[in-house]
């Protein structure tokens, strides 16, 4: 089992609609979670953290989270053209919180 | 205000010989990771350091791989006897604060082994 696990897609969504990402991760201490966003040939870069149960909202962008279910998602509300790249989850290891897993990535591709 | 800066940005070498790749972290930065990116895949953690010490080297693939960090700052990752599953993007990052899990990624190298 991977430490975190992302489906590869791709994933297409119209211009305007919901996207949907999700990640699950194993290390159930896990404290601290992150999406980072990678544009094609390029490096990736944070866009969302997330360290409580539920909710949180920067923007367009929601990140959830479920510790119990060991699941992390971001939504992507009104989605642009612009938006499409791939989308990083990273968990920080518990007990290390230097260490940080990177999943496979999800590629969003948000067709006009 | 310079990012995190990569040398070479492409390295094209033949098997088996030995390689080293540069990075220059945000001044400032007191935490630095190397990762790997094999083309279409996500980032494979390799080793970060918190100063000049290195807590977690677990994400090292062989023992042909090392790194080092002098002064807090400059890191140095080498690969000896190059194979060609090596190929890929290395990917430098630094933090100013660990637990921020706030990355800042250098634009990488990309190691090609023939």
């Amino acid at each position: 089992q991977k430490e975190v696990e992302q489906n590869s897609g791709p994933l297409s969504v119209p211009e305007g609609a919901i996207a949907s990402l999700n990640c699950t991760y194993s290390d159930r201490g896990s404290q601290s979670f992150f999406w980072y966003r990678q544009y094609s040939g390029k490096s990736p870069e944070l866009i969302m953290s997330i360290y409580s149960n539920g909710d949180k909202e920067d923007g367009r962008f929601t990140a959830q989270l479920n510790k119990a279910s060991q699941y992390v998602s971001l939504l992507i509300r009104d989605s642009q053209p612009s938006d499409s790249a791939t989308y990083l989850c990273a968990v920080n290891k518990s007990g290390n919180t230097g260490k940080l897993i990177f999943g496979q990535g999800t590629t969003l591709q948000v067709k006009p | 205000g310079a990012g995190v800066s990569q040398s070479p940005s492409n390295k094209v070498t033949e098997k088996g010989k030995d390689v080293e790749l540069r990075c220059d972290p945000i001044s400032g930065h007191t935490a630095l990771y190397w990762y790997r990116q094999s083309l279409g895949q996500g980032l494979e953690f390799l080793i970060y350091f918190q100063g000049n010490s290195a807590p977690d080297k677990s994400g090292l693939p062989s023992d042909r791989f090392s790194a080092e960090r002098t002064g807090g700052s400059v890191s140095t990752l080498t690969i000896q006897r190059t194979q060609q599953e090596d190929s890929a993007v290395y990917l430098c990052a630094s933090s100013p604060d660990p637990n921020t899990g706030e990355l800042f990624f250098g634009e990488g190298s990309r190691l090609t082994v023939l």
